[in-house]
This record gives C-alpha cells, structure tokens and sequence, in this order.
C-alpha cells in the first residue's frame, strides 16, 4: 500500500519557468511534509516543509502548498535554474518516521 | 554543526557473502537513526529505524539486520547477501522535529 504518490516519474520545464511537482498522499494522520531533492549516488538534501496545519510555506524560490481535504501538496520552483535539475521527493511524516513517494525526476530545459 | 559519515562509498561482493555498513553521526546526542535503501528507479525504502541504543524496529523481512552499538553509530548488516540487496543505502538521523538528514551512501552492487 503506497501511502505517498508521486504520479509523474519525469518533469521537463524551460528554464526560468516555474517548475510544480506534485504529491499525493493517503493517510490522514500524517502531521508533517517534506521535500527533498536527490541528485545522482548522493543522499537526499532536504529543501523545504510545511506543517498540516499551514497551507503554505514559502523559502526563496520554493514554495510549497498543501490541500489537506485533497491530500495533496505541490511544490512550486520559481524561477526554475539548471541547478535544479534533480530527482525530487515529497515525504510524510508520522510515528518517528518518513514514508517517500517515489520521486520526480525534474530536468531543466537552459 | 552536525555531519553524518558513511562507509564504505562503494562495495562490490558475490552472493552469499557477508555485509557490514556502517554510519556515524558528529554534533548532537541521542538522535534517531535510519536505515533506507533505493533500489534501481525506485523511491526510498526505510529498512530500520532507532530511537536510541540497543532499540531496533524492522520495517521490511529480509536478510538484512540492525544493531546499534553506540549512541551515533548504526550498522547494517547482513550473513549472505541476495542479488536483490544490490542498491543504494543510505543512513539518516533526526534529532528533533520531522526533518531527517541523509548521509552520503552507499552503493552496493552484488554480483
């Protein structure tokens, strides 16, 4: 039973366009929600979270959004930069742990 | 500040050989540790977890194990390796909050 989902395995966008990732999730009980991004044979960094109890969190070029009665967040790039280029993860957090979706592979167009 | 250390950063070993990984965390005391592997195109599995010294929850059966001899010190073990542990093994720790910080991992290809 997957409990995060992120439908699309593969993003292409144009830089200095916004980039939007999303994510879905299925257990209401998750509290937290993080995303991380990956690139290659290295560890996840993290980049930005948001409280069940936001609906918007907002670092720099990041933002991340979160619908509770839709069990969906999003995180929105803006500017998108070829730095950026990366596999990204959305987590939920619950129990002393994180359930990850399986990553968007996010590819910046120069 | 803290840092997290993996070892080795790569490992190539025949089926039915034996596994040790090992992690350590710098700069902060008592944190929780994790165990994660991604396989090839797959997302991140969580494998172990610890919340303290000697306390290891399972999250997955399989032929790997867990211990945690020290406070910042985390193991992944195994006594015959399957071709499907091949992966990239990653340790983390959390000391408060939800946020988890990754170490560098390890890529273990069995042949």
């Amino acid at each position: 039973d997957q409990q995060v989902k992120q439908n699309s395995p593969s993003l292409s966008v144009q830089e200095g366009r916004i980039s939007i990732l999303n994510c879905d999730y299925t257990n209401s009980m998750f509290d937290y929600f993080l995303w991380y991004k990956k690139y290659p044979a290295e560890g996840p960094t993290f980049l930005i979270s948001i409280s069940s109890i936001k609906d918007k969190n907002e670092d720099g070029r990041f933002t991340v959004f979160l619908n509770k009665s839709a069990k969906h967040l999003s995180l929105h790039i803006v500017p998108s930069q070829p730095g950026d280029s990366a596999v990204y993860f959305c987590a939920a957090s619950g129990n002393e742990k994180l359930t990850f979706g399986t990553g968007t592979r996010l590819t910046i167009i120069p | 500040s803290q840092t997290i250390h993996q070892w080795p950063a790569t490992l190539v070993q025949p089926v039915g050989s034996p596994l040790s990984l090992e992690c350590t965390v710098e700069g902060t005391s008592n944190p929780n540790l994790y165990w994660y592997r991604q396989a090839a195109g797959r997302g991140l599995q969580l494998l172990f977890y610890s919340v303290g010294i000697g306390q290891i929850s399972s999250e997955v059966p399989q032929n790997l194990s867990a211990s945690r001899p020290q406070d910042r010190q985390f193991i992944l073990s195994s006594k015959k390796l399957l071709l499907s542990d091949s992966g990239f093994y990653l340790c983390a720790w959390r000391a408060s909050g939800s946020v988890q910080y990754f170490g560098p991992g390890t890529r273990l290809t069995v042949t």
